[in-house]
């Protein structure tokens, strides 16, 4: 299920469940989007992109949709496994401004 | 190990004491930047560089911070006079230097201002 917990949304589940993380971006004119994954004590490490032109895209056990729409992205991520196990972020980028805005994060957390 | 790389890792200091890190970005990657990223929440933007012009700088917290990049390679990041709120991860990031590209982090800096 999932909760929100002292500082982070926090979605737990089972090994070998799919996992759905859900991100909400704040503008409009965003071209690019990544999804990063960080884990204790380390720096954020890239997970997969997605550009405005593109509703899917694929990648290996993980799948980013993107509906502009409603400003959403989420990240899909196949059979999850321990090793899933970290705080999850979407990062938006507008094209002609060179700093990514990073949304809230989510904490993935994996039971075997 | 190609990566971006930070140094030191980690930074203990006594507040207002300046404190300085270093970013090795990936090699021939022309822009760099620095984040700063508080427990809980995802990382902000503090400034870029590509190759040594500092094309963004508004965004430092104030005028106790300043970055560097003299040869267009490495960087430093310099906290003067240092605040208990100055503690967090900075964070250092590299690109080949287009538009719209992924941005490759480093391991970070975790300072602690006592």
């Amino acid at each position: 299920g999932e909760s929100v917990g002292l500082h982070l949304p926090t979605l737990s589940v089972q090994e070998g469940d799919n996992s759905i993380i859900n991100c909400a971006y704040s503008n409009s004119a965003s071209d690019y989007f990544i999804w990063y994954k960080q884990e204790s004590g380390k720096g954020p490490q890239f997970i997969i992109d997605i550009r405005s032109n593109m509703d899917k895209r694929q990648g290996q056990r993980v799948t980013v949709l993107l509906n502009k729409t409603v400003k959403h992205l989420s990240l899909q991520i196949a059979a999850t496994q321990p090793g899933d196990s970290a705080v999850y972020f979407c990062a938006e980028n507008i094209r002609g401004y060179s700093t990514l805005t990073f949304g809230k994060g989510t904490m993935l957390l994996v039971s075997p | 190990d190609t990566g971006v790389s930070q140094d030191p890792r980690h930074k203990i200091t006594k507040r207002g004491q300046n404190v300085t890190f270093r970013c090795d970005p990936i090699s021939e990657h022309n822009r760099l930047y620095w984040y700063r990223q508080t427990l809980g929440q995802g990382p902000e933007f503090l400034t870029y560089f590509q190759n040594e012009a500092q094309l963004e700088k508004s965004r430092l917290l104030s005028d106790r911070f300043s970055a560097e990049r003299p040869k267009g390679s490495f960087s430093t990041l310099e906290i003067q006079r240092t605040e208990q709120g100055d503690s967090a991860m900075y964070l250092c990031a590299s690109t080949p230097g287009g538009d719209l590209e992924t941005q490759y982090f480093g391991p970070g800096t975790r300072l602690l201002v006592l």
